[in-house]
């Protein structure tokens, strides 16, 4: 069954400290996608990045970097010199790719990031 | 830059009453889908929609949910007899294609807040 699991409920960080999002999920497909969403206050959901199963290599975008380990089933988030406007809560989600249907996303129960001033 | 779009943004009704959220998504995406957030809890799916059928639901979309494409540009999400449970913010999604052929990311509306009293 499909499974992701953020571990972490809150996390509070001063500004400029770098702060790691834990994301671990659970898949039998070998074929599957992973994403981050960020839920600002104002409630919408945007996406951040999305990562293939046979694509390990990690990625850096500015003050953002993610770390997918398929030997630990994770993908976790980091957020270097972290700001203000990072407040927010963050989502990873799941995908499996079944032949010919819609992927569902299954989401983790999300961490909510203070960033304090 | 393309967005998918939902009516109303909040809407409060009375518990047994009808409600319709309405999405328009992005007008090149095929494939549909309804997720819901519970108050302070993670995303669920609820449903996903290709070729004006239901390709997938989840446990939660039982008979009281329905959806419908009745023209070329929306896509809505009907309740029939709302309970108190159904309180939730609801988020529409869409995106051009999933599955193995190469997944594309789903990008979400900016949600319908839904308060039944």
């Amino acid at each position: 069954a499909q499974k992701v699991t953020q571990a972490q409920t809150e996390i509070s960080v001063v500004e400029k400290e770098d702060v790691t999002l834990d994301c671990v999920y659970e898949t039998r497909d070998t074929t599957y996608y992973l994403f981050w969403y960020k839920q600002p206050p104002s409630g919408e959901l945007v996406f951040l990045i999305r990562r293939n199963s046979f694509d390990e290599q990690n990625e850096i975008s500015g003050r953002y970097s993610w770390n997918f380990q398929k030997s630990t089933s994770s993908f976790n988030f980091t957020i270097t010199a972290s700001q203000v406007v990072d407040s927010a809560v963050y989502f990873c989600a799941l995908s499996e790719a079944p032949d010919g249907a819609t992927n569902k996303l299954i989401f983790g129960t999300g961490t909510l990031l203070a960033v304090q001033p | 830059e393309p967005e998918v779009t939902q009516t109303p943004s909040h809407q409060v009704t009375q518990m047994g009453q009808e409600v319709i959220l309405r999405c328009v998504p992005i007008s090149n995406h095929l494939y549909f889908y309804w997720y819901r957030q519970i108050l302070g809890q993670k995303v669920e799916f609820l449903v996903s929609f290709y070729n004006n059928e239901i390709s997938e639901k989840s446990e939660i979309f039982d008979d009281q949910f329905s959806v419908e494409r009745p023209d070329g540009s929306n896509f809505t999400l009907k309740i029939r007899s709302t309970k108190l449970e159904d309180s939730a913010m609801y988020f529409c999604a869409s995106n051009r294609r999933p599955g193995r052929e190469g997944l594309e990311t789903q990008y979400f509306g900016p949600g319908t807040r839904l308060l039944v009293l």
